[in-house]
């Protein structure tokens, strides 16, 4: 299995609800990430988990809350969301660092759209 | 921080030729620059990385060149088809082992 799996590919949601976007690998991969991207331009990382734990806040409101429960998986959290935060979401991971080689395999993502 | 760049956010060549694209770069510690392939509704596709102690890597029809005296890489394709329309954004690490910061995109649109 060479594929980060992202469910579900499409959302909706009110600015009221709580909803999950969930990502899940089977590669071994010991660093899984979330990227926002807004139309037409390039992913912005979100967080970092290593070895299943956060290594990487990029000051991102609380209103998104990730959770690692093991190594295969990554949920986040949707919480009270405002409509600038609708974007595609994508997960990503990679065997460790980065610069080991072969970047990151990224999911398909979820197509978020706050109402 | 890594800040990386393009040169041009759009670029249109006819089937069968070959497609250059440009990346700039502004932090000098950056030592691994991959470039990704995105299509419209999918995710960034890996197509091939480069290391800074690196001038040149070739791939299948694809070769990425690193200039590390004026903080640029490039990614040539070769007999552009149809099928490689898509952004294509470069991607940089520095700093942090686990960050890639993305460049703006450019897309590629190839002409029958």
């Amino acid at each position: 299995d060479t594929e980060v799996t992202q469910t579900p590919k499409h959302l909706v949601m009110g600015m009221t609800n709580k909803k999950s976007l969930k990502c899940e690998q089977h590669m071994g991969h010991r660093a899984m990430y979330w990227y926002k991207q807004k139309a037409k331009k390039p992913p912005e990382l979100m967080f970092v988990y290593s070895y299943e734990k956060l290594s990487i806040n990029e000051s991102v409101p609380s209103r998104f809350s990730p959770e690692c429960p093991n190594s295969s998986l990554l949920n986040l959290h949707l919480h009270a969301l405002q409509p600038e935060d609708s974007a595609l979401y994508l997960c990503a991971s990679s065997q460790g660092a980065v610069d080991r080689g072969g970047g990151y395999t990224f999911g398909s993502g979820t197509r978020l759209t706050v109402v | 921080g890594e800040s990386v760049g393009l040169h041009l956010p759009t670029l249109s060549v006819q089937e069968g030729d070959n497609s250059i694209i440009n990346c700039a770069y502004s932090n000098s510690a950056s030592d691994y620059f991959i470039w990704y392939k995105q299509e419209s509704g999918k995710g960034p596709q890996f197509i091939i990385d480069i290391r800074s102690n690196m001038d040149k890597r070739q791939g299948q029809r694809v070769t990425v060149l690193l200039n590390k005296t004026v903080k640029h890489l490039s990614l040539q394709i070769a007999a552009t088809q149809p099928g490689d329309s898509a952004v294509y954004f470069c991607a940089g690490s520095g700093g942090s082992n686990y960050k890639l910061t993305f460049g703006k995109g450019t897309l590629l649109t190839v002409n029958p």
